[in-house]
């Protein structure tokens, strides 16, 4: 399984700070998809960015992509309580790879 | 309400006896998809769907079964669960739309004994 990466496992901030997380990955992408998932829930889809864009923004949301170095981040701005979650990339296909994702805290 | 729906939502069961659980979707969506997510190790394809009566293996197809009869259901046969299967599984319908987008099921929880 050529599953992807992501760094950090874990990460706690408090309200108001910026949280980066990165996703690295070894297959060859097409584009690639951000998700999130309440604890325990459903994945909801957050974003998607394609291969030849470097990077893309939605709302707090600020995605980069690096495809020489099968890399992606995903920056939430101004962090809330409500961000809370994990965050997943995942390949852009029907036979989806996902990252083992990161784990966001968000204190008040 | 556009949602997948998943049945049961938790299940605790014994070792070898056959479970089904049910997937419908209400997006008339082509693609449907099933994974399980166990701690550390994210989300893992098991089967994956294309249209009724196509279906692929994902990641980690060995020991369950689909089928895709309808454009809207997706059930996961486990034939003869074991404890390795205890895991947290969701079902997803999928749409390409400049980009595959997958819209995923509440999940269910599965315990083995």
């Amino acid at each position: 399984s050529q599953q992807g990466e992501e760094d950090p496992q874990a990460l706690s901030i408090q309200e108001g700070e910026n949280a980066t997380m990165n996703c690295s990955y070894k297959t060859s992408i097409n584009n690639l998809q951000w998700y999130r998932q309440n604890s325990g829930r459903g994945l909801v889809h957050l974003i998607l960015i394609r291969s030849n864009e470097r990077e893309k923004h939605s709302g707090r949301l600020r995605v980069t992509l690096d495809t020489s170095k099968k890399s992606s981040s995903l920056l939430i701005t101004a962090s809330r309580a409500a961000d809370t979650a994990s965050y997943f990339c995942a390949t852009d296909a029907i036979k989806t790879i996902f990252g083992a994702g990161t784990r966001l805290f968000v204190k008040a | 309400e556009a949602q997948v729906t998943q049945n049961p939502r938790y299940l605790i069961t014994v070792t070898g006896k056959k479970l089904t659980v049910t997937c419908s979707q209400n997006m008339n969506h082509e693609y449907m998809s099933w994974y399980r997510q166990d701690p550390g190790l994210g989300l893992r394809q098991i089967y994956y769907s294309m249209n009724v009566e196509v279906t692929d293996k994902g990641d980690v197809p060995e020991g369950y079964k689909v089928s895709r009869k309808e454009k809207r259901n997706f059930p996961l046969i486990l034939e003869s669960p074991s404890p390795n299967q205890t895991s947290l599984y969701f079902c997803a319908s999928g749409r390409w739309g400049g980009g595959y987008e997958q819209f995923f099921g509440p999940g269910t929880r599965l315990t083995v004994l």
